[in-house]
């Protein structure tokens, strides 16, 4: 198994362009998780969903972040507009069960100019 | 709030140099504890799970233990490719139940 996949690995850009994170998980996983590691703040989980439904959004910053996980193989993150503050890594995560250990993706470093 | 604080932040050993790092926790009821261990530019990667406390799981030159109040990751004989950062997180009975509260980490250097 590939384990999870996140893309991009890097993405540069401007003070309010929209920003789309995709996260493909592990087949079979029912659990997929947004996180995003500072050096204030360490790792904070945005938002996670199971079987494609989000569960827990308490996380998400503002109204100008959103995820959506359209199928079991596919969820993004998107940002807009975004601003500095959002520079950071988000790692996608995938755990197959409630009590599971996760299994994260290498990870998008975000860099808001 | 359940509330993870790791010490020491950074760690800097000798090959073969045995040492412990602490992860102090806050939580209204234990659902579990993890350990994970993070490489530069990847994302984290499970060590152990630890669920009541008394309980020890050991990994190669890894061993985690968990009281009530604290947890310990004990590396006995470091080898420079144990360097990482180490994550501790506990997840609560209370709130949502995929909720996981990390710790900042302890930065372990090993020297050859």
């Amino acid at each position: 198994d590939a384990g999870v996949i996140q893309s991009p690995r890097h993405e540069v850009t401007e003070m309010g362009q929209e920003v789309t994170l995709r996260c493909k998980p592990i087949s079979g996983h029912d659990y997929l998780f947004w996180y995003r590691q500072t050096m204030m703040r360490g790792l904070e989980l945005l938002i996670y969903f199971n079987n494609n439904v989000p569960i827990d959004d308490s996380g998400m910053p503002e109204d100008r972040f959103s995820a959506k996980m359209p199928n079991a193989s596919f969820s993004t993150l998107k940002i807009q507009p975004s601003e500095p503050r959002d520079s950071a890594v988000y790692f996608c995560a995938s755990s197959p069960g409630q009590r599971e250990k996760l299994f994260f993706g290498s990870g998008t470093q975000l860099s808001v100019l | 709030e359940d509330q993870v604080t790791q010490s020491p932040e950074a760690l800097r050993l000798q090959e073969g140099e045995s040492s412990s790092l602490n992860c102090s926790y806050t939580v209204s009821g234990l659902r579990g504890l993890f350990w994970y261990r993070q490489d530069p530019g990847k994302g984290p990667e499970f060590l152990f799970t630890l669920y009541s406390a008394g309980e020890e799981k050991e990994k190669e030159r890894l061993k985690a233990t968990l009281t009530k109040k604290e947890s310990f990751l004990h590396i006995t004989a470091p080898k420079p490719e144990d360097s990482a950062t180490y994550l501790c997180a506990v997840q609560g009975i209370f709130g949502s139940a995929r909720q996981l509260t990390f710790g900042s980490g302890t930065q372990l250097t090993v020297l050859p």
